[in-house]
């Protein structure tokens, strides 16, 4: 199956920085890439769409202002969480479709102190 | 945002026990997934399904596609303990596209 990775695996910061997340698709190109972010003992919440050389969508409510996407290649999207706050601590995944199946990267756990 | 209704939310099993769980929706979905995630890892496809009525296997793993594009079932039959994690099934409108997530079934083992 196709391969998806995430840097950094964990990351801690204080509040009010920003955090950059990469979500890399390793043996395909994808011009579309998806965020979604998981709280702790809940499901996988859709954040936005990330399209390639062109703005993200956003899911209603999620700040377009607060996480920041880029998609600059057909191989690489960012995700920055601006001045973060404890309650953007989160676990964030990525995801990448090829042959019509979502390829999921193994995460971000992300905790703002 | 819109989640599917996945029942049960947690249950046990014992080695060798059969495992059955579902997802419905009040929309229809034309693409439906099953995942399992470990702790602290991202979720990993375990079946795809892409037409009303299909069922298909994975080894131990069966799922089914319901007629009405509303709904799908996951059974896992002679359960094993690495079977324990978190399913959750997940459906789309178009193969590729965004997911919508239920809520998902934590499989524990019986103590």
């Amino acid at each position: 199956g196709a391969v998806v990775s995430q840097h950094p695996s964990r990351v801690i910061c204080k509040s009010g920085t920003s955090v950059k997340i990469e979500c890399r698709s390793l043996d395909f190109q994808a011009t579309t890439m998806f965020w979604y972010r998981q709280f702790p003992k809940q499901s996988l919440m859709l954040m936005a769409t990330s399209n390639e050389g062109s703005k993200a969508t956003y899911e209603q409510g999620v700040e377009k202002d607060k996480f920041l996407i880029n998609h600059a290649s057909l191989t690489l999207s960012t995700l920055t969480v601006t001045s973060a706050h404890p309650e953007d601590s989160s676990f964030y995944i990525c995801s990448a479709p090829q042959g019509g199946i979502q390829y999921f990267g193994p995460g971000t756990r992300l905790t703002v102190t | 945002g819109q989640q599917l209704n996945q029942s049960p939310q947690s249950m046990f099993i014992q080695e060798g026990e059969d495992v059955s769980m579902n997802c419905t929706s009040s929309s229809i979905f034309n693409t439906w997934l099953w995942y399992k995630q470990d702790p602290g890892e991202g979720p990993v496809l375990l079946i795809a399904l892409y037409k009303a009525g299909e069922l298909t296997s994975n080894g131990r793993l069966t799922a089914q596609f319901g007629i009405t594009r509303k709904d799908s079932f996951l059974n896992i039959s002679a359960s094993i303990p690495s079977d324990v994690g978190i399913y959750f099934c997940a459906g789309s409108k178009a193969a590729g596209n965004k997911l919508t997530f239920g809520g998902g079934t934590r499989v524990l083992v019986k103590p």
